[in-house]
């Protein structure tokens, strides 16, 4: 199975900041790789697939890079709605998932 | 617009068998070409893919749960479904149905989920 690592585990942040996730696979994964975002007690909802295309409607200040085995999930312009907790995914082989980032008001 | 339900019961006795479905509307499920399936999250913990089956029929499972697992759709009533044989406590989850997209083999990214059930396994 492929392992997902994703860091920092948690993170504190301000409204206008720009924020960085990271998620690294234990093997080549080319650009299968997706994000989620997840605010308590909600369904995941999807923000970017194959690790840099933007989901319909979600809004651009969220970007996705990498390819291989980095992968970085960036926030820019950090909004009050946006803290929440984010997942990877890679889709390469059978699903498997990062433990979570969760971004939390400083 | 495409919306999933899920539904069941909350509370399982050790060793049953849960037995979920997601009514699905919006969308045909005989008629559209994507994978439909099941995905996890215990308390506070990460997201685990369950398993899942292809508009055609053909079923996809987690390896660690293959031996207690089985997705079916019902296309009369537009429904897919999942059953978990012998029940324990680590099973205990938030259970969401979800679409994808496929090919080569894979879902390769899950667009739509249903807004998710906590199953307690308990006796």
């Amino acid at each position: 199975d492929i392992q997902m690592t994703q860091s920092p585990s948690s993170l504190s942040a301000s409204v206008g900041d720009t924020v960085i996730i990271t998620c690294r696979a234990s093997q080549n994964i080319v650009t299968y790789l997706n994000w989620y975002q997840q605010k308590p007690g909600k369904a995941p909802k999807l923000l970017i697939y194959s690790a840099s295309t933007l989901q319909s409607g979600v809004p651009s200040r969220f970007s996705g890079s990498g390819s291989g085995t980095d992968f970085t999930l960036t926030i820019s312009g950090l909004q009050p709605e946006d803290f929440a907790t984010y997942h990877c995914h890679q889709s390469y082989t059978n699903p498997g998932f990062g433990q979570g980032t969760r971004l939390e008001a400083k | 617009q495409l919306q999933l339900q899920e539904s069941g019961p909350g509370l399982v006795k050790p060793s049953e068998t849960l037995s979920l479905t997601c009514s699905v509307s919006g969308v045909a499920i005989a008629s559209s070409s994507y994978y439909w399936g099941w995905i996890r999250q215990p308390p506070g913990k990460g997201l685990e893919w369950i398993g899942g089956i292809y508009y055609g029929g053909s079923t996809y499972y987690n390896a660690s749960l293959q031996s207690r697992l089985t997705i079916a759709v019902d296309t009369s009533e537009n429904q897919f479904s999942l059953n978990l044989q012998s029940m324990t406590a680590a099973d205990t989850a938030v259970y969401y149905c979800v679409r994808s997209d496929f090919w080569s083999g894979y879902p390769r990214h899950f667009d739509s989920w249903g807004p998710g059930m906590l199953v307690t396994v308990s006796s």
